[in-house]
């Protein structure tokens, strides 16, 4: 157990609808990642908080965005869904923002869009 | 751009068959390399940070190394529980995001 928390763990939506990913980071840590695992992709990075702030971003849609709330949980809103977006969306935590730092994930949301 | 490629795609070896996994990477500035283990529908488990080349990390029957160009995993006699997704990814210079290569899909028979 990484002591990294999502909710959902599973996810099933229609084409058009929004969802709300929620990630609670490991105690202590102040930076929050997302990222997007389909089978063709591999492990992709989405985007990344750093207490409270979006500190960089990577290959996510203008349909996606997130946020980090004062308590440090964070939310991945995707909006719009198409098939593709089917896909296991992970969040990790790590405790600083400096480089290098090991981030630990959580298990996962596996959303489906029909 | 940084990129990870993993080889093999997929290694099946018996019980007590030790053998490698490779790791090549193209990146401007390694900060760290970085071996996460992955079972099916579950999320990535950290097992290892290397941070310069000659570095040599060890755990129960893995061992991780790293050169300027590459890094291996080796694992020693497995057994049928070490069966899973090896992944490699790499953290550059001014950047916190992982770049991760597709990963080497383990299977250890009895």
């Amino acid at each position: 157990d990484s002591g990294v928390t999502q909710t959902p763990k599973h996810l099933i939506t229609a084409t058009g609808q929004r969802v709300t990913l929620r990630c609670s980071p490991r105690s202590g840590d102040l930076s929050v990642y997302w990222y997007q695992q389909s089978l063709d992709q591999g492990l992709q990075f989405l985007i990344q908080y750093y207490n409270g702030e979006e500190r960089a971003k990577g290959n996510i849609l203008e349909r996606f965005s997130a946020q980090q709330f004062p308590d440090l949980h964070s939310e991945l809103n995707l909006s719009s869904l198409e098939l593709g977006d089917s896909a296991l969306y992970f969040c990790a935590s790590s405790p600083r923002s400096q480089i290098p730092d090991t981030q630990y994930f959580g298990p996962g949301t596996r959303l489906t869009v029909l | 751009e940084d990129q990870v490629t993993q080889s093999p795609e997929a290694l099946r070896l018996q019980e007590g068959e030790s053998s490698s996994l490779n790791c090549s990477y193209t990146v401007s500035g390694l900060r760290g390399l970085f071996w996460y283990r992955q079972d099916p529908g579950k999320g990535p488990e950290f097992l290892f940070t290397l941070y310069s080349a000659g570095e040599e990390k060890e755990k129960e029957r893995l061992k991780a190394t790293l050169t300027k160009k590459e890094s291996f995993l080796h694992i020693t006699a497995p057994k049928p529980e070490d069966s899973a997704t090896y992944l490699c990814a790499v953290q550059a210079a001014g950047f916190q995001k992982l770049v991760f290569g597709t990963g080497t899909r383990l299977l250890v028979s009895p």
